[in-house]
């Protein structure tokens, strides 16, 4: 069965610190994957999403880059944290056009 | 344009039904999904339906599809303290890999 990992779980940074947030998966091959935030008590934004090796679509302009180095990671990135980047950071994966399933997300506060 | 529409607030009684409504933007989406999320987790997917249906049942939940007026609706019944959370409908956006997801309605059921 296929699993999706996330870490850390949970983040605090100062403003203008660098971050590094890994998301892994298992049991599935060149599958899509998706960088989500979502603000306190808001919906998703789609970030970033890949759908192969060294592929990135970016959709939001800012400070925030996002890199797929293997089949099965993405990771997302930042040289210098900003206040607005705190946030609750979801990685999912799909199936091209079929279901697509969140891992468990990684709380971010930047201060 | 992009948005879909949810409302922000339901609130039930244990034991009664739940309807959860949602406004999707692309008529041509092959897939519509319904997925939950509990405080500070990922989401989860609950059900989906393929645009060539009207209506899908399991367990507890019915999802009705309204292509003309591009409306998904999700039904709980039987709703239980369990179910309080955020509910997301999401479509994938026709001829590419997006998703798009709604502003999230939040159920609280009341004991």
């Amino acid at each position: 069965s296929q699993t999706i990992h996330q870490w850390p779980a949970t983040l605090v940074q100062p403003v203008g610190s660098p971050l590094s947030l890994e998301c892994t998966v298992e049991g599935t091959s060149n599958p899509n994957l998706y960088w989500y935030r979502q603000a306190a008590g808001r919906g998703l934004q789609l970030l970033f999403y890949s759908v192969g090796i060294g592929q990135i679509s970016s959709e939001v302009p800012q400070n925030l880059s996002a890199s797929r180095p293997q089949d099965r990671q993405f990771i997302l990135s930042s040289k210098k944290l900003l206040l607005s980047d705190s946030g609750f950071y979801l990685c999912a994966w799909s199936v091209p056009i079929e279901t697509q399933y969140f891992g468990p997300g990684t709380r971010l506060l930047v201060l | 344009g992009e948005d879909v529409e949810q409302s922000l607030f339901l609130s039930v009684r244990e034991g009664d039904s739940s309807v959860i409504n949602c406004t999707y933007t692309d008529s041509s989406s092959t897939y519509l999904y319904w997925y939950k999320q509990e405080p500070g987790a990922g989401l989860q997917l609950l059900t989906y339906i393929f645009s060539n249906m009207d209506m899908k049942q399991d367990q507890r939940l019915t999802v009705l599809l309204n292509k003309k007026d591009k409306h998904l609706s999700l039904r709980i019944a039987d709703t239980q303290t369990g179910d309080s959370a955020i509910y997301f409908c999401a479509e994938i956006l026709s001829g590419t890999y997006k998703y798009i997801f709604g502003t999230g309605t939040r159920l609280k059921v009341l004991a």
